[in-house]
């Protein structure tokens, strides 16, 4: 199974902050890398397909970039509204998987 | 606006079979895309159990593949999930979600997810 890793596992912002959260893979996946925030109770949504394609209605604030096997999702502005756990997944093979997850908090 | 919704039992006994439905709405399952199922233990990350495409063609993860089985029934526009040999470990959140046929394969729509849970 391919694993993905996600880094930090939980990071603390303020609102209107840049924040990075890192994925990497096990093994050279192209950009076969999606993007998911899930917030408490709530249903995964996805919010970046194909490393660096923005699904439709989520905001540009968002954008996602790599290739081969270190993959990032960006926020360039935080809003509360985003405060989330974030979880990356992987296309490239089945069994498709997905990191542990970020846990983005407000400080 | 495509719409997925669970449905089945929410308190399944350890050594017995877990059944659930995912029911679709404003999107024919007959007309592509994967349907999928995935899960996630309370408080822990997402895990994918398989995928099933309206031919009925099958991929499951291989960790479970002994003891899944999903279906399709295009005439109601649902498909379904059989786990059996359920055991505490089982006990999850289940989701239904709309899988892209074309790779790279992403997940775009969600049911609510129903909580199963696994206890005598």
């Amino acid at each position: 199974d391919i694993q993905m890793t996600q880094s930090p596992s939980s990071l603390s912002a303020s609102v209107g902050d840049r924040v990075t959260i890192t994925c990497r893979a096990s093994q050279t996946i192209s950009n076969y890398v999606n993007w998911y925030q899930q917030k408490p109770g709530k249903v995964p949504k996805l919010l970046i397909y194909a490393a660096s394609r923005l699904q439709s209605g989520v905001p540009s604030r968002f954008g996602g970039s790599g290739s081969g096997t270190d993959f990032t999702l960006t926020i360039s502005s935080l809003q509360p509204e985003d405060f989330a756990t974030y979880y990356c997944q992987q296309s490239f093979n089945i069994p498709y998987t997905f990191g542990q997850g970020t846990k983005l908090e407000i400080k | 606006q495509v719409q997925l919704q669970e449905s089945g039992p929410g308190l399944v006994k350890p050594s017995e079979t877990l059944s659930l439905t995912c029911s679709v709405s404003g999107y024919s399952i007959s007309s592509g895309y994967y349907w999928v199922w995935l899960r996630q233990p309370p408080g822990k990350g997402l895990e994918w159990i398989g995928n099933i495409f309206h031919s009925g063609n099958t991929y499951y993860n291989p960790s479970l593949k002994s003891r899944v089985t999903i279906s399709v029934d295009t005439s109601k526009n649902q498909f379904s999930l059989k786990l059996h040999s359920v055991t505490a470990a089982d006990t999850a959140l289940y989701f239904c979600a709309r899988g892209t046929a074309a790779r790279p394969t992403y997940f775009d729509y969600w049911g609510q997810g129903t909580l199963v849970t696994v206890s005598s």
